[in-house]
């Protein structure tokens, strides 16, 4: 069966500090990889989204970067955090056929 | 511009008391309309998948419906347990592309 991993679970990081959180994708194969951010009020914002290796749109310009080193692997980072950075990012895939499929999260607050 | 608009915010009911949520949207083209639920601290969770104006799909005390404008997810006799934010999304029909979400409604079912 299809499973998606995130990683970490809640972070707190400095104002300038680099970031980088990963999302790997396992019983697929070439999936469809987004990444999203949830505010408070504001609703799931998709910020990245990758149809293959390598491959990467970016729906929103700001702060942050994607990359997508291997079929199933999906990394979105920051060279130097923001305050306006903090939220919480989703990582999903999908495929033809199959529904969106969400990870479980990532708190992460700038401080 | 693609759009979903979910209302109302926020729904209190008492436990038994039957509602709907609304979903209206406007899409250049409609792939898919995706209802979620998303617990506090967690990824959004699958709940239907609709295609065509017309289409139903129920799920225990959920029930989703489709029009050519709007969506309605009823929710019969609720429970305490359903208590949660109900996402809406839409899938507009151009390969590649992200599900569109709206800011959701927040239920609680009080006993």
């Amino acid at each position: 069966s299809q499973t998606i991993h995130q990683w970490p679970a809640t972070l707190v990081q400095p104002v300038g500090s680099p970031l980088s959180l990963e999302c790997t994708v396992e019983g697929t194969s070439n999936p469809n990889l987004y990444w999203y951010r949830q505010a408070a009020g504001r609703g799931l914002q998709l910020l990245f989204y990758s149809v293959g290796i390598g491959q990467i749109s970016s729906e929103v310009p700001q702060n942050l970067s994607a990359s997508r080193p291997q079929d199933r692997q999906f990394i979105l980072s920051s060279k130097k955090l923001l305050l306006s950075d903090s939220g919480f990012y989703l990582c999903a895939w999908s495929v033809i056929g199959y529904g969106y499929t969400f990870g479980s999260g990532t708190r992460l607050t700038v401080v | 511009e693609d759009q979903v608009t979910q209302s109302p915010e926020a729904l209190r009911l008492q436990e038994g008391e039957s509602s709907s949520l609304n979903c209206s949207y406007t899409v250049s083209g409609l792939r898919g309309l995706f209802w979620y639920r998303q617990d506090p601290g967690k990824g959004p969770e699958f709940l239907f998948t609709l295609y065509s104006a017309g289409e139903e799909k129920e799920k225990e005390r959920l029930k989703a419906t489709l029009t050519k404008k709007e969506s309605f997810l009823h929710i019969t006799a609720p429970k305490p347990e359903d208590s949660a934010t109900y996402l809406c999304a839409v899938q507009p029909y151009q390969a590649g592309t992200a599900l569109i979400f709206g800011k959701g409604t927040t239920l609680s079912v009080s006993s």
